[in-house]
C-alpha cells in the first residue's frame, strides 16, 4: 500500500523560502504525477504543482514565478520549493500521486488518489 | 474565487439523498473528467470519485457521481452521521494546464 511522507520547516519568516518534502513508500515512482495542494486556514483547496519521475513539470500560474518543484528519483522523493512567502501562504500542504491520462473519447482524466498527511506551515514575522 | 463553482453548504437528515453540484467551463469540466474528494474535519482529503463516476475500492456505493455538459454533481444516498464533510470537486483545466477546484461544499447531517 502507498504511502506518503512529508516534512519540512513549519514557521518561516516573510521573504524566506518555503521547503518540503514528500517520500513515497510502498509503490512505484514512475508511471504517476507528484503533486502539491496547500489549503490555507478555514479555506479551499488550491493545487500548486506537479513533477513526473523523469522531471515535466506543471505549475499553477498564479504560483509560478515562486514555486519550483524537484523530483529525487533515487529516494522516491520528490520536494516543493516557494520563494518570497508572506502571510497568504500560511496553510496546510499537502503532497499526492496523480493518475492521467486521455480516454478514447479525447477527455482527459486526472485524479489524486493517495495523499500525505499535510504539514501546517506558518508565516509570521 | 475558484474555477469551480460549488455551493458552500448544503444539508440532511439520516437517510436521506442529498446532491453536491459542481459548475464549470468548456476547458475544464466539458472537456475533462470531473473528481471529487471528501474531506472529514482535521484530516487530508480522500478520493471520493474519480472520472466522473468511478468509486475506488472502498468507498461505498452510496457515493455517485454525474457530469453533464459543464456540470457535475455528487449524490449521497442514505445519509449517514459520518458524511458529515467537506466535499471538493475537482478537473483538470486545459487553459491553466492544471488541476482545479471547487471552493468546497460543507456537508451538515441534521
Amino acid at each position: 500500500q502507498v504511502q506518503l511522507q512529508q516534512w519540512g520547516a513549519g514557521l518561516l519568516k516573510p521573504s524566506e523560502t518555503l521547503s518540503l518534502t514528500c517520500a513515497v513508500y510502498g509503490g512505484s515512482f514512475s508511471g504517476y504525477y507528484w503533486s502539491w495542494i496547500r489549503q490555507p486556514p478555514g479555506k479551499g483547496l488550491e493545487w500548486i504543482g506537479e513533477i513526473t519521475h523523469s522531471g515535466s513539470t506543471n505549475y499553477n500560474p498564479s504560483l509560478r514565478s515562486r514555486v519550483t518543484i524537484s523530483v529525487d528519483t533515487s529516494k522516491s522523493q520528490f520536494s516543493l520549493k516557494l520563494t518570497s512567502v508572506t502571510a497568504a501562504d500560511t496553510a496546510v500542504y499537502y503532497c499526492a500521486r496523480g493518475e492521467g491520462g486521455y480516454y478514447g473519447s479525447g477527455s482527459y482524466y486526472y485524479y489524486m488518489d493517495v495523499w500525505g498527511k499535510g504539514t501546517t506551515v506558518t508565516v509570521s514575522s | 474565487q475558484s474555477v469551480l463553482t460549488q455551493p458552500p453548504s448544503a444539508s440532511g437528515t439520516p437517510g436521506q439523498r442529498v446532491t453536491i453540484s459542481c459548475s464549470g467551463s468548456s476547458s475544464n469540466i466539458r472537456s475533462n473528467t470531473v473528481n471529487w474528494y471528501q474531506q472529514l474535519p482535521g484530516t487530508a482529503p480522500k478520493l471520493l470519485i474519480y472520472s466522473n463516476n468511478q468509486r475506488p475500492s472502498g468507498v461505498p456505493d452510496r457515493f455517485s457521481g454525474s457530469k453533464s455538459g459543464t456540470s457535475a454533481s455528487l449524490a449521497i444516498r442514505g445519509l449517514q452521521s459520518e458524511d458529515e464533510a467537506d466535499y471538493y470537486c475537482a478537473a483538470w483545466d486545459d487553459s491553466q494546464n492544471g488541476v482545479v477546484f471547487g471552493g468546497g461544499t460543507k456537508l451538515t447531517v441534521l
